[in-house]
């Protein structure tokens, strides 16, 4: 199976900043990846596929990038709505597999 | 809008078993892939099993694998998980998704999730 390393586990950021997660994949998935984020008690949200692909709906203050084993999503100007845990997946090959995950909290 | 509606989680002793559902609506049922994803308390989501759009494919996690069977009845817009010979790992949220619109094998809506329990 592909395993997926996010890091940070977390992190402390105030409104307006600008945050950055990292996921590497054991292999190279070229850019089968997509990013989601989750809200205590709620189910995880599409925000990015195809590596940097915008999810329809989404603010484009989320970002991503990156392709083979290493990806990155930034959030510019952090807002309120946006505290909340944040997963990679990739979709190269089953069995899919997703990153530990970022909880990205209030400083 | 698209919906999908869980049920059929509970509390279950080990070795047991327990059959979910998901509802769908608001998207043509019959040509989607569909997924379930559970996440156990304070983890991470792990993809569990994946049923093509006619039953033509499916696949399965290996810690699930020869325990649950996933099925769909495209008359009915549902689409079910048979678990059996339960374990205390295999507590956790079960969520229901299909597949993206334009990108197979990622996730673009989910359920609200139906919490199965494994404990004596």
């Amino acid at each position: 199976a592909i395993r997926m390393t996010q890091s940070p586990s977390s992190l402390s950021a105030s409104t307006g900043d600008r945050v950055t997660i990292t996921c590497r994949a054991s292999q190279g998935i070229n850019s089968y990846l997509a990013w989601y984020q989750q809200k205590p008690g709620k189910a995880p949200k599409l925000l990015i596929y195809a590596a940097s692909t915008l999810q329809s709906g989404v603010p484009s203050r989320f970002s991503g990038s990156g392709s083979g084993t290493d990806f990155t999503l930034t959030i510019r100007y952090l807002q309120s709505e946006d505290f909340a845990t944040y997963y990679c997946q990739q979709y190269y090959g089953y069995p899919l597999t997703f990153g530990g995950g970022t909880k990205v909290e209030i400083k | 809008q698209v919906q999908l509606v869980e049920s059929g989680g509970g509390v279950v002793q080990p070795g047991g078993s327990l059959r979910l559902s998901c509802a769908a609506s608001g998207f043509n049922f019959r040509n989607d892939g569909l997924h379930w994803v559970r996440q156990a308390p304070g983890k991470g989501p792990e993809w569990v099993a994946f049923i093509g759009h006619d039953e033509n494919k499916k696949d399965y996690a290996d810690s699930v694998k020869g325990r649950f069977t996933i099925s769909r009845d495209n008359s009915k817009n549902t689409l079910f998980l048979q678990m059996n010979s339960l374990r205390p790992e295999d507590t956790a949220v079960y969520y229901c998704a299909k597949d993206h619109a334009v990108t197979e094998d990622l996730f673009d809506y989910w359920g609200q999730g139906t919490l199965v329990t494994v404990s004596s």
